[in-house]
């Protein structure tokens, strides 16, 4: 069965960088991409950007252009989104999802809660 | 970039039907993915490309999408249908590839 299974929560300070992994298995991580998510608290869901599990090709959201980089290995089937020079409005829920070409994310990790604080 | 607007909130009694709507421009020329997200909880594809339901998902949930409106159906509504629920298109021609809109709780009275 599908599986993505994503890293423990992470308590950064702002100014500092975090990187999230989401390992997917029960599939050809290859064929699919994986997009990002995020949700802070009581908000609604914000796309982050996307990666092609076939040949790393990216597209990010504008917003966030300059501080995420979003990578894959695809030896162990896992992707990674770095997000750098957090803030306190980072402090978020981010998601992994996966999508085959411009189609639903049929399914998603299970979270990982990002808190920024000093 | 493309925008899709949705109610904050919408209530229906158990057994009544619920219609959950996602306004955007021109989005029946879209395909439009709706999601149910319970506290807590990961988000869960209930609908896809308008109208299709993934394997799992009761044939309570529908969809529908033409000129300007998609819409969300959920028939003999049951208490633990009661979540958060967006829609969601790909639009390539904006800075955001992937657009949701800002999500609707659905209170079962």
């Amino acid at each position: 069965q599908v599986q993505l299974v994503q890293s423990g929560g992470e308590v950064k300070k702002p100014g500092a960088s975090v990187k999230v992994s989401c390992k997917a298995s029960g599939y050809t991580f290859t064929s699919y991409g994986v997009t990002w998510v995020r949700q802070a608290p009581g908000q609604g869901l914000e796309w982050m950007g996307w990666i092609s599990g076939y040949n790393g090709n990216t597209n990010y959201a504008q917003k966030l252009q300059g501080r995420v980089t979003m990578t894959t290995d695809t030896s162990t089937s896992t992707a990674y989104m770095e997000l750098r020079s957090l803030r306190s409005d980072d402090t978020a829920v981010y998601y992994c999802a996966r999508n085959y070409l411009l189609r639903e994310l049929d399914y998603w990790g299970q979270g990982t809660l990002v808190t920024v604080s000093s | 970039s493309y925008v899709l607007t949705q109610p904050p909130s919408v209530s229906v009694a158990p057994g009544q039907t619920a219609r959950i709507t996602c306004g955007g421009n021109n989005i029946g020329s879209k395909s439009v993915h709706w999601y149910q997200q319970k506290p807590g909880q990961a988000p869960v594809l209930v609908v896809y490309d308008d109208r299709d339901r993934p394997s799992g998902i009761p044939e309570r949930f529908s969809g529908s999408n033409s000129g300007n409106t998609a819409t969300l159906t959920i028939s003999r509504v049951e208490a633990g249908d009661e979540a958060d629920y967006y829609c969601q298109v790909w639009d390539s021609s904006s800075d955001h590839l992937v657009v949701f809109g800002g999500g609707t709780k659905l209170t079962v009275l």
